[in-house]
């Protein structure tokens, strides 16, 4: 059964340094896409990044990256640079398979506290 | 780039009304809707998925003739919490997804926090 494990329920980081958010999933299907969601206190659901199975290089979107190592089933999000405005819950999500209308499956959570 | 508006942001209502919350994607064609509830400090819980003139797929445990779900056109989906009771008190959130988008092609809207008294 496909399966993503957030193992942080919360951290902290010094503003302006790098800061990992830990991801590791399950599934048998050769072909998924995994996500990283910024949550703030307002609720909206915030796209960060994207990675598919089958790309071979990491993904980066500006301060954001994904480390994606395929054969370790993780999907690390990197954050570097923290400001105070990183502070929120982080969600790590992966497609589930073709036929289930690609529904997403969710990690329970990590909330992230960046310290001034 | 993608929009999903839902409304309304917040609503109060009292016990044993019904109450309709709405998602419209704005410049794209939402083929299929997620919704989702969540509970404070938890993770989303997805509810049922609907696809544009079907009948919606309710996840196990979700009482499909309490939370209505309409999909009647490829740009708007609704919720309604019928016959509300405190218990429902919680935060909904609808994602959309368009087949074109690729990669990314998940857009949510900025939610529902509903609280029945």
């Amino acid at each position: 059964a496909q399966k993503i494990t957030q193992t942080q329920p919360g951290m902290f980081v010094q503003e302006k340094e790098a800061v990992t958010l830990d991801c590791t999933y399950d599934t048998s299907d050769p072909s998924y896409g995994l996500f990283w969601y910024k949550q703030p206190s307002s609720g909206e659901m915030i796209f960060l990044i994207y990675q598919g199975s089958y790309d071979q290089q990491n993904a980066t979107e500006g301060r954001y990256s994904l480390n994606f190592q395929k054969a370790r089933k993780s999907a690390n999000l990197v954050i570097s640079a923290s400001q105070l405005g990183d502070s929120a819950m982080y969600f790590c999500a992966m497609t589930s398979p073709a036929g289930n209308n690609r529904k997403l499956i969710w990690g329970l959570g990590t909330s992230l506290a960046v310290n001034p | 780039g993608a929009v999903v508006s839902q409304h309304p942001s917040r609503v109060i209502c009292k016990s044993g009304t019904s109450v309709k919350i709405e998602c419209r994607s704005l410049d794209f064609q939402a083929t299929t809707m997620f919704w989702y509830r969540q509970f404070p400090k938890q993770s989303l819980m997805l509810m049922a998925t609907s696809n544009e003139g079907s009948k919606a797929t309710y996840e196990q445990g979700v009482e499909k003739d309490k939370f209505l779900i309409n999909h009647a056109s490829l740009t708007l989906s609704t919720l309604t919490v019928t016959s509300a009771h405190p218990e429902d008190s919680s935060f909904y959130i609808c994602s959309a997804r368009d087949n074109i988008q690729g990669a990314g092609g998940y857009t949510f809207g900025s939610g529902t926090r509903l609280t029945v008294v």
